[in-house]
């Protein structure tokens, strides 16, 4: 058990929809990022928070957004859901900027329909 | 641009054979280089890291890599594999700078066979 805590674990939408992903990262961790996995891309950085603010971007589409709050948890919403969105989408967390261990989550399978 | 490259796509092997899991990466300055396994519908369970110091890094499960700057590589090794080692296994660089994340290879599918 990593620490990292994600809900839901399994979620299956239908195209157009709107999903929020959740995260709690490991105690005192300020560091939160999303990554995507699938088939074709494999593991794909999405975006990194710490202490409430984006601090890097990769390749993250303009339908999805993500925040961190002050109590340190994530949310990565995606909105407009197309077939090719379904994946295995990671949170991880490290207690720095970065540059350190990044611990992951069992992350959440998202399935579109 | 840094990148993180596995050379093996699939390793099987037989269980209790030696395996070595190759990693090469690119990049001009340090770097922080790891290892992940993911075990069948499991997350990413970190495996064994470099920061800085002895180039031989020893992780969970018997699972040891060596840093080897020259040749850019982080291999990873273990000398005698179980079944349950049957996973895929990421190799992975941290970028720093203002785009600091981790860059994982396509990763290694690692099959054991008794």
């Amino acid at each position: 058990d990593s620490g990292v805590t994600q809900t839901p674990k399994h979620l299956i939408t239908a195209t157009g929809q709107r999903v929020t992903l959740r995260c709690s990262p490991r105690s005192g961790d300020l560091s939160v990022y999303w990554y995507q996995q699938s088939l074709d891309q494999g593991l794909q950085f999405l975006i990194q928070y710490y202490n409430g603010e984006e601090r890097a971007k990769g390749n993250i589409l303009e339908r999805f957004s993500a925040q961190q709050f002050p109590d340190l948890h994530s949310e990565l919403n995606l909105s407009s859901l197309e077939l090719g969105d379904s994946a295995l989408y990671f949170c991880a967390s490290s207690d720095r900027r970065g540059g350190n261990t990044i611990y992951f989550g069992e992350g959440s399978w998202l399935t579109v329909v | 641009a840094q990148s993180v490259t596995q050379l093996d796509s699939q390793v099987p092997v037989f269980e209790e054979a030696p395996v070595e899991l190759r990693c090469n990466y690119s990049s001009s300055v340090s770097v922080y280089l790891f290892w992940y396994v993911q075990y069948p519908n499991q997350g990413l369970q970190l495996l064994l890291k470099y920061l800085s110091g002895s180039t031989l890094v020893k992780g969970i499960n018997g699972f040891e890599a060596e840093f080897n700057k020259s040749q850019t590589s982080f291999h990873l090794r273990k000398p005698s594999v179980h079944i349950s080692d049957t996973a895929e296994y990421f190799c992975a660089a941290y970028r720093g700078g203002s785009q600091g994340n981790l860059i994982f290879g396509k990763g290694t599918k690692l099959s054991v066979k008794p």
